[in-house]
């Protein structure tokens, strides 16, 4: 079962340029999650969205962008990206919103900006 | 503002004693408390999780029990095993269908053989 897949991997990105990191998954959840993770801290909520068509912004949505036109992906756009989103990225979906409902992750892009 | 922390960066012990990593909240209006575990390199994967209305789940060797007055909640492993060294974070859900999981820092676990 593949659950929720993340590209790339790892990605090393010059200050000032795009990427779009991919996130997939195939368990037909209606919720998807971007998170964020830097080193010693907890992740942080980027974007959300509830379906397909709908996104919403969380704690820290500064450059970036989402989109979501099939159940199934969620990217995630940096258009001009900055050192200080070096970061490891985390895509996350679940079933429904109830709140015991457990999010299941992706492996994480590894993102670095020099 | 933190509202849910982990004070404990990291944990030690030894195989087949108990661990117990500990997570605060500040926020009353959680409904529900999750615990994560995250291998290096991997996504976080979910353990257990606990009701806001009852204080005590368990799930073979995890056990998470919650201390609403006290704002407090615990992830006891027991018997600790050398695969279970990993990150733990506890995350928290707010009432009202809101879809924003608040995660602690996380606890470095390592079991030593």
């Amino acid at each position: 079962n593949a659950g929720v897949t993340q590209t790339p991997k790892f990605r090393i990105l010059k200050i000032g340029q795009s990427m779009t990191l991919q996130c997939t998954q195939d368990m037909n959840h209606n919720y998807m999650y971007w998170y964020r993770q830097d080193p010693g801290m907890g992740l942080k909520l980027i974007y959300y969205s509830v379906g397909a068509g709908i996104t919403d912004k969380g704690e820290v949505p500064n450059g970036y962008n989402v989109s979501r036109s099939t159940t199934e992906d969620f990217p995630l756009r940096l258009e001009l990206a900055a050192p200080s989103q070096t970061s490891v990225y985390f895509c996350a979906s679940r079933t429904t919103d109830r709140g015991g409902q457990p999010q299941h992750f992706g492996d994480g892009t590894r993102l670095s900006i020099l | 503002d933190q509202q849910v922390k982990q004070n404990s960066p990291s944990l030690s012990v030894q195989e087949g004693r108990i661990s117990i990593l500990n997570c605060d909240y500040t926020n009353s209006m959680f409904d529900y408390f999750l615990w994560y575990k995250k291998y290096p390199a991997e996504g976080p994967t979910f353990l257990i999780s606990i009701s806001s209305i009852k204080d005590k789940n368990e799930d073979g060797r995890f056990t998470v029990f919650l201390n609403k007055s006290a704002k407090h909640l615990s992830l006891h492993i027991v018997p600790s095993q050398p695969g279970d060294s990993a990150v733990y974070f506890c995350a928290a859900n707010p009432q009202g269908g809101s879809e924003k999981l608040v995660f602690g820092k996380g606890t470095k676990l390592t079991v030593n053989p």
